[in-house]
C-alpha cells in the first residue's frame, strides 16, 4: 500500500531554536517528493520540490533532503520565526503524468512560541 | 493575481440538502483538482481534471459529482449531502500534468458543515 507516514504529530519550540521534520513513505514508483506548508484556515502553500536524484534543496530558512534508498525525507527550519507555526505536510507522487498519483501525509504540525 | 478562488468559504447543510462548491484559477493551469481534509488526516483526493473536457475519479469519489466548466473553473456538487461529508474542501489546480517542477495551488478552502 502506498503510505506517507510523518514524524512527529505535532512539535512545540521556542522562538530562535531550530526543529526537523520527518517523512518516510512506501509509495512506488517514485516520481517527486513536495513539501507544502499550511497556516491555519488556508489552503498549503509549496515549499520545496525534490526529484530522484535531488537529495538536497532548500528555500531560505528550509532545507529539505532525500534518501530515495530508505525512502526518507526531513525538513529542517532554522532559526525558527513565530510566522513558522503551522502544518507540514509532505506529498509524494508515483507518475508526474498522472494528476490523480499523489499520496498526501497526516501533517505535522509546528508551533513556536516565543 | 488572485490564483484559486473558492466560494462560498463556510457553509451550513442540512441532511440530504444539495449544493454546489465552485472553484476558479486565474493562471491559465491545465489540471483542477477537488480534495477534503478532515481533522488529523491527509488531502484526499475526491475528483480531478487533467484537462477542459475531462474527469476522473479520485481516492473518495462516493457522493460527488464534478464539472469541469471551462478552463478556468471546476464545481464540485453535493447532491444530498450527509454528516459524514462534513470536512474541509479544497480547489487545487496545476499548469501541466507532466510538468516536474511544478506544485499545486490550492484554494483558502470552503467549510462544510452537515447537520
Amino acid at each position: 500500500k502506498n503510505q506517507v507516514e510523518q514524524s512527529p504529530q505535532s512539535l512545540i519550540i521556542l522562538e530562535g531554536k531550530n526543529c526537523t521534520l520527518q517523512c518516510n513513505y512506501t509509495v512506488s514508483p517514485f516520481s517527486n517528493l513536495r513539501w507544502y506548508k499550511q497556516d491555519t484556515g488556508r489552503g498549503p502553500v509549496s515549499l520545496t520540490i525534490m526529484t530522484f536524484s535531488e537529495n538536497t534543496k532548500s528555500n531560505g530558512r528550509y532545507t529539505a533532503t532525500l534518501d530515495a534508498d530508505t525512502k526518507q525525507s526531513s525538513l529542517h527550519i532554522t532559526a525558527s520565526q513565530l510566522s513558522d507555526s503551522a502544518s507540514y505536510i509532505c506529498v509524494v507522487t508515483r507518475d508526474n503524468t498522472n494528476a490523480g498519483k499523489s499520496t498526501f501525509g497526516d501533517g505535522t504540525t509546528l508551533t513556536v512560541k516565543p | 493575481n488572485a490564483g484559486v478562488t473558492q466560494t462560498p468559504k463556510f457553509q451550513v447543510l442540512k441532511t440530504g440538502q444539495s449544493m454546489t462548491l465552485q472553484c476558479a484559477q486565474d493562471m491559465n493551469h491545465n489540471s483542477m483538482y477537488w480534495y477534503r481534509q478532515d481533522p488529523g488526516m491527509g488531502l484526499r483526493l475526491i475528483y480531478y481534471s487533467a484537462s477542459e473536457g475531462t474527469t476522473d475519479k479520485g481516492e473518495v469519489p462516493n457522493g460527488y459529482n464534478v464539472s469541469r466548466l471551462n478552463k478556468r473553473e471546476f464545481s464540485l456538487r453535493l447532491e444530498s449531502a450527509a454528516p459524514s461529508q462534513t470536512s474541509v474542501y479544497f480547489c487545487a489546480s496545476r499548469s501541466e500534468p507532466g510538468s516536474r517542477n511544478q506544485p499545486q495551488h490550492f484554494g483558502d478552502g470552503t467549510r462544510l458543515s452537515i447537520l
